[in-house]
C-alpha cells in the first residue's frame, strides 16, 4: 500500500531564515505530488505540483519554491522566511481516478 | 476569485442525526468533485467523489448529491457519530487544468453526544 511521509512534524523559525520541508511516497512510482499550504481559518492553497523528476509547476507567486529530485521525492524551500509563510504545510500524492492522498502535514510558525 | 465555496463555517448536530454539509461552485468547467475530512493537525483524509456524470454516490453513511444546474454538491452523513466532529473540505477539478484541485474554506462540524 501508499503512504506518504513528511518532515518535520512541527517547525519554528525565525524570519529571514530558510526552510527546507521534505515529502516521500512510499509504494507508487512516478506520481504526481504537491504542495499544499493551509493558513490559520483558511482552505487549501496549492503552491506546487509535478508530474516527474525536475518538473515543477507554481501555482502561486510566493517566497517559495519547490523541487523533485527524485520520483517521490518532493522538497518545499525558501531562502528567506517572512511571517506570513506561517501555516500548515502539505504533501500529496494522486491516486484512482483524481484522489489526492495527503500526508501528515507540517506546522510552520516564523517568529 | 473563490471557485468553490462552503458558506457554513460551522455546523452542530445531535449524535444519529443527519449532517447536512454544503458546497457551491462557480466553474461550469468542474467535472469531479470529492469531500474530505480533516482533524486538528493532521492532513485531509479522501471520504467520497462524485463525478458530473452522476447525481448521486454512496459509501455506508455517507452520500453525495450533485446539482449541476445549481452548482451545488452537499455531504449528507447519516447516522453522525461524535466521531465524525471534524472540518470538511470540498474540492473540484476540471479536465483542462489537468488533476489540480480546487478545494473549499472547510465546514467545521461538531456532533454532540
Amino acid at each position: 500500500s501508499q503512504t506518504i511521509h513528511q518532515w518535520p512534524a512541527t517547525l519554528v523559525q525565525p524570519v529571514g531564515s530558510p526552510l527546507s520541508l521534505e515529502c516521500t511516497v512510499e509504494g507508487t512510482s512516478n506520481p504526481n505530488l504537491y504542495w499544499y499550504r493551509q493558513a490559520a481559518g483558511r482552505g487549501l492553497q496549492l503552491l506546487f505540483y509535478s508530474v516527474g523528476i525536475g518538473q515543477i509547476s507554481s501555482e502561486v507567486p510566493q517566497n517559495l519554491s519547490a523541487s523533485r529530485p527524485q520520483d517521490r521525492q518532493f522538497i518545499l524551500s525558501s531562502k528567506k522566511l517572512l511571517l506570513s509563510d506561517s501555516g500548515f504545510y502539505l504533501c500529496a500524492w494522486r491516486g484512482g481516478y483524481n484522489e489526492q492522498f495527503f500526508g501528515p502535514g507540517t506546522r510552520l510558525t516564523v517568529l | 476569485d473563490q471557485q468553490v465555496k462552503q458558506n457554513s463555517p460551522s455546523l452542530s448536530v445531535q449524535e444519529g442525526r443527519i449532517s447536512i454539509l454544503n458546497c457551491d461552485y462557480t466553474n461550469s468547467m468542474f467535472d469531479y468533485f470529492l469531500w474530505y475530512k480533516k482533524y486538528p493537525a493532521e492532513g485531509p483524509t479522501f471520504l467520497i467523489s462524485i463525478s458530473s456524470i452522476k447525481d448521486k454516490n454512496e459509501d455506508g453513511r455517507f452520500t453525495v448529491f450533485l446539482n449541476k444546474s445549481a452548482k451545488h454538491l452537499s455531504l449528507h452523513i447519516v447516522p453522525s457519530q461524535p466521531g465524525d466532529s471534524a472540518v470538511y473540505f470540498c474540492a473540484a477539478s476540471d479536465g483542462s487544468s489537468g488533476d489540480k484541485l480546487t478545494f473549499g474554506t472547510g465546514t467545521r462540524l461538531a456532533v454532540r453526544p
